[in-house]
Order: C-alpha cells, then structure tokens, then sequence
C-alpha cells in the first residue's frame, strides 16, 4: 500500500537555525513527490516537484532532495513568515489521480 | 493568472442536509481533484474529474458525488450530512493528459454540521 510519513510532527527553530523536515515514502512506481505549505485555514500551496532519485529542488530558503526511500526539505536560515506546515505527498504511476499526504510537519519559527 | 477558486468560503448546515460546494479551476487546466482535511486526519482524496468524467474516487461513501461542467469547474454534493462531515473541503485542479502532474489548490471550503 503507498504510504507517506513524515517527521517530526513539529519542530520549532530560532530564526537562522537551520533544519530538514524528513518525507519517508513507499509508492508502487514513483510519478512524482510533491512538498506543499499550507497555513492555518488555507489551501496548501505548491512548492516542489521531484521525479527521480539525487534531484534537487531550490526556492529561497528552501531545498528538495530525493532518495529512493525519502525525500529532505532543508531550510535555511528561516525567518518568521517560513512559520506554517509542509505537506508531502506522492503520485504513482497507477494514475489515479490521487495524491497520497503524509500529515506534516509543523514548523515555528521564532524571532 | 487566477488560482483556484471556491464557494462558498463557510457554510454551515445540520445533520441529514445536503451540502454543494464549488469549485472552479485555473484557466486551461482541465482536471479537478476534491479532498477533505479533517482535523487530525491530513488530506484524504474524494474525487477527480477529467474532462467531465469520472475517473477515480476515494474511500468515501456514495452520499459524496460530484460532476464536471463543460467549462471544467466542478461541484461537490455531500448528502444526508452527518457530524464527521466537518471539515475543509479542498479542490485542486492540473493540466489534463501527460502533463498533468502538480496540483494546484484552491482555498478551501470549511463545512460545519451541528
């Protein structure tokens, strides 16, 4: 069964402490994983999308990579406004359609 | 260019209604996908439609159903609305065929059944 996890359920940082959210993953044939942030309230917002294993995404403060297994968010030197949860999901190759979330990761950012 | 977009922004209704949510996607996209995050649960797929078809939908009982217009935008029927229905109802839309890989979301719809 296709499954995402990711860790940890919330993390807090200093603002310039630099993180990696962890998005472990089994999907029967990769067609693409996907990192989104949403905030309270809100649609989640793309950020990402990475195909195949050593890719590397980059917006900002903010880098993808991709494993076969697992995928990284790193961020750097965050700031406040970087304060929200980030979803990953994935998409097989089955086509259905769907994406498949892990429940997140809520970051604080404090000043 | 306009995201997408949903309606109504609340809606508020009791036990054994029907709910209709709306949704209409990014110019030229031509796939719509509906979701539900419940509080706790994460984002659980409801439905996608592709050029006016149903093509998958999730593990959710029949009272959910939906239908694609022409112009693509989309409506979400929840029937014989019960407590667990409570949530944000989200839509995403994508390009349709080969290219249709990311997803992009619309706000959302926050349903709540007393």
């Amino acid at each position: 069964e296709d499954q995402v996890t990711q860790s940890p359920e919330a993390l807090r940082l200093q603002e310039g402490e630099s993180s990696s959210l962890n998005c472990s993953y089994t999907v029967s044939g990769l067609r693409g994983l996907f990192w989104y942030r949403q905030d309270p309230g809100k649609g989640p917002e793309f950020l990402f999308t990475l195909y195949s294993a050593g890719e590397e995404k980059e917006k900002e403060r903010l880098k993808a990579t991709l494993t076969k297994k697992e995928s990284f968010l790193h961020i750097t030197a965050p700031k406040p406004e970087d304060s929200a949860t980030y979803l990953c999901a994935v998409r097989s190759f089955r086509n259905t359609g769907k994406l498949i979330f892990g429940q997140g990761t809520t970051l604080q950012v404090k000043p | 260019e306009a995201g997408v977009t949903q309606s109504p922004t609340h809606l508020i209704k009791t036990r054994g209604q029907q709910a209709t949510l709306r949704c209409s996607p990014i110019s030229g996209h031509t796939s719509v996908y509906w979701y539900q995050q419940a509080l706790g649960l994460g984002l659980q797929f409801l439905l996608w439609y592709d050029e006016g078809e149903e093509r998958n939908r999730g593990n959710f009982p029949p009272r959910f159903s939906g239908r694609q217009f022409p112009n693509y935008s989309s409506e979400l029927n929840v029937n014989a609305l019960e407590l667990e229905d409570s949530a944000l109802y989200l839509c995403a839309s994508s390009r349709g065929g080969l290219l249709n890989n990311e997803q992009f979301f619309g706000p959302g719809t926050r349903l709540t059944v007393l």
